[in-house]
């Protein structure tokens, strides 16, 4: 199976930081990758698909960048909705796995 | 607009079986694979399988094979997953979500919380 590594597991950070997490992929030359947003008792809702592109009505202080094996999420200035878990899926190889998640706090 | 809706909470015996539904609106049911997802204790997240609507073929995570099946009624474009044999390792909330080959996963149900206890 591909492993999402995905760090770090928690972060905090203050309002209009600028925001990184990472999956790396423990195996796979060609990643299609989703970043989801989760907040407590919800769905999760889709941010990024095809690795780097933002879903329609996602602010566009969210991007996400590949390189390699390694995806990042980027948040380019922390607001305090961003408050939630995030995380990564790959849906390149069976079975499809999940990132263990980074749960983010506002300081 | 897209919803998936599910079905609600169950509360279920150790080794019983458990139908999860989950009906589809605002697209052609048909057209898009659906995948089920287990969450476990508020954050891990396990993907169980998929079903493609149209020609009802499914591919599931081996750790699933023998718990789960999944089917689908196009009739009422709706989507099923059924567990078999729970135990408490199965308590979890369940969740349909939508495959679009072009943007993944895109759209989830709300979710179904199954607690399994005696």
């Amino acid at each position: 199976d591909v492993q999402m590594i995905q760090s770090p597991s928690s972060l905090s950070a203050s309002l209009g930081d600028i925001v990184t997490m990472t999956c790396q992929a423990s195996q796979g030359t060609s990643i299609n990758l989703n970043w989801f947003q989760q907040k407590p008792g919800k769905a999760p809702k889709l941010l990024i698909y095809g690795a780097s592109n933002l879903e329609d009505g996602v602010p566009s202080r969210f991007s996400g960048s590949r390189y390699g094996t390694d995806f990042t999420l980027t948040i380019s200035s922390l607001e305090d909705e961003d408050m939630a878990t995030y995380f990564c899926l790959q849906h390149s190889y069976l079975p499809w796995t999940f990132g263990g998640g980074t749960k983010l706090e506002i300081k | 607009e897209v919803q998936l809706q599910q079905s609600g909470p169950e509360l279920e015996k150790p080794g019983a079986s458990v139908k999860i539904s989950c009906k589809a609106s605002g697209y052609s049911f048909t057209g898009y694979n659906m995948n089920w997802v287990k969450q476990s204790n508020g954050k891990s997240l396990e993907w169980i399988g998929n079903i493609d609507p149209y020609y009802g073929g499914t591919s599931y995570n081996q750790k699933f094979k023998g718990k789960a099946t999944l089917t689908v009624d196009k009739s009422s474009s709706t989507a099923y997953m059924q567990l078999k044999s729970l135990t408490s390792e199965d308590s979890a909330v369940y969740y349909c979500a939508r495959w679009s080959h072009y943007y993944g996963v895109d759209y989830w149900g709300q979710g179904t919380t199954l607690t399994v206890s005696s």
